[in-house]
């Protein structure tokens, strides 16, 4: 089974700032997929990246960008130039890549964390 | 765009009533889930679904029962309301590998 583990219950940064959230996961699989989602108060999650463990380089998507450590199994979300609308509760969650297996696309998530963006 | 639409934002329930929550997607995803979130307890899974019928028990299905007869609808049903069901239900779908896709929420309260 998987575990995913966010360290940081709450953080947060002054708008414009650069802020880093921890992710840690224990797997024995060799494949997998992370993800990072973001749900802001009262609003609904969505998707903000993914990452495919085979792939070596981190991905980005606009100011966000992830350091993803396959050794040891670490994968944190970068946030630049934070802004107020990046206030939100953040999700990091596993996936193990299972085509045409039972795995059904489940996810296993952290507990989240709070990040407050002040102006 | 990828859509996850739930049936209702809020709903208020009396205990022992029976409860349907409905969630249908437009992206034509095999896989759809239902979880509640709570404070301090994360997201839960309580069934998903990999098929029209098929469905397989999440962490915590006690109390909860599932039912998808068409592909892109999975319904949450509550057969007896009580008040620990109070909580934020939560739809995804997904697609392999490409993560999943949640609806806006139904945040329940049973009196």
């Amino acid at each position: 089974a998987q575990t995913v583990t966010q360290s940081q219950p709450e953080m947060s940064v002054q708008e414009a700032e650069t802020v880093t959230l921890s992710c840690t996961y224990d797997t024995s699989e060799s494949n997998y997929y992370l993800f990072w989602y973001k749900q802001p108060p009262s609003r609904q999650m969505i998707l903000v990246i993914r990452q495919e463990a085979y792939k070596q380089q981190n991905a980005t998507e606009n100011r966000f960008s992830v350091n993803f450590q396959k050794a040891a199994k670490s994968f944190s979300l970068k946030i630049s130039d934070s802004q107020l609308g990046d206030t939100a509760m953040y999700f990091c969650a596993f996936m193990k890549h299972d085509p045409g297996g039972t795995s059904y696309g489940k996810l296993t998530f952290g507990q989240g964390t709070i990040l407050t963006v002040h102006p | 765009d990828v859509k996850v639409t739930q049936s209702s934002r809020y709903l208020v329930k009396r205990t022992g009533e029976k409860v349907f929550l409905e969630c249908v997607q437009d992206m034509d995803h095999e896989n759809m889930f239902w979880y509640r979130q709570d404070p301090g307890l994360g997201l839960r899974l309580i069934y998903f679904s990999y098929d029209v019928k098929m469905k397989e028990k999440g962490d915590i299905p006690e109390g909860y029962s599932v039912s998808r007869e068409k592909k892109e609808r999975f319904s949450l049903i509550l057969e007896s309301a009580s008040t620990n069901q109070t909580s934020m239900y939560l739809c995804a779908s997904s697609s392999q590998g490409k993560g999943q896709f949640f609806g806006p929420g139904t945040r329940l309260t049973v009196l």
